[in-house]
């Protein structure tokens, strides 16, 4: 495709359930980043994928986070036993070099 | 990467220019100035960025400077799909952790 496409676009879950977000990057893009963006704020570091080397996971906010990128293109952001802290737009990016190009992000909400 | 300062808000009337400031005063020789807006409901979209010298393309000018201490982000005649927040950006020249801060909400008035 043309741009960073992520699914799904709305997530609901219930309190305690896993999740797994999807980002298909733009292809050939070396980088990959996600980020949180909670409602009102800016979007906040998750992690960093070069390849399919996960170099930067800083920002994970806790060990219920889990992102990979096994070929060093999709990859997938996973949210273990979700909390209602968790319900944010989830943003993935791709680049080479220069400017990041963002996907529409993936809502989810924590019921 | 060095942190920046925008105002909160600015109104701009329809066809006028915008001009949106950016404080970057612990920026360093090898940073680049990034501008990215996020329209409600979408991913933030790249729109300029810049090193020294002032840069324009199709969307906007970014004016920098001469300390580089801060900038100005130039929509020459808004219209009211540029409604958005805007995000002032400083990232040295290799890995970009983009480090968003609230940004500048901008509207633009019929």
């Amino acid at each position: 495709g043309a741009g960073v496409s992520q699914s799904p676009r709305y997530k609901v879950a219930k309190r305690g359930q896993d999740v797994a977000l999807r980002c298909d990057p733009i292809s050939g893009h070396v980088s990959l980043f996600w980020y949180q963006q909670a409602l009102g704020q800016g979007p906040e570091f998750l992690t960093y994928f070069q390849n399919e080397a996960q170099l930067d996971k800083s920002g994970l906010p806790s060990d219920r986070f889990f992102a990979e990128r096994p070929e060093g293109s999709v990859s997938t952001l996973k949210i273990q036993r979700t909390q209602q802290e968790d319900s944010a737009v989830y943003l993935c990016a791709s680049s080479t070099t220069g400017e990041a190009f963002f996907g529409q992000g993936t809502r989810l909400t924590v019921v | 990467d060095a942190k920046t300062t925008q105002p909160t808000s600015m109104d701009c009337a329809e066809g006028r220019a915008a001009n949106l400031p950016c404080n970057h005063s612990t920026i360093s020789g090898n940073e680049y100035v990034y501008w990215y807006r996020q329209i409600h409901s979408q991913g933030p979209q790249y729109i300029i960025h810049g090193l020294k010298n002032n840069e324009t393309n199709e969307m906007a000018s970014l004016i920098i400077t001469e300390d580089r201490k801060s900038s100005t982000l130039i929509l020459p005649h808004a219209t009211l799909r540029d409604t958005a927040v805007y995000y002032c950006i400083v990232l040295s020249g290799g890995y970009q952790k983009v480090t968003f801060g609230t940004g500048t909400k901008l509207q633009v008035i019929p």
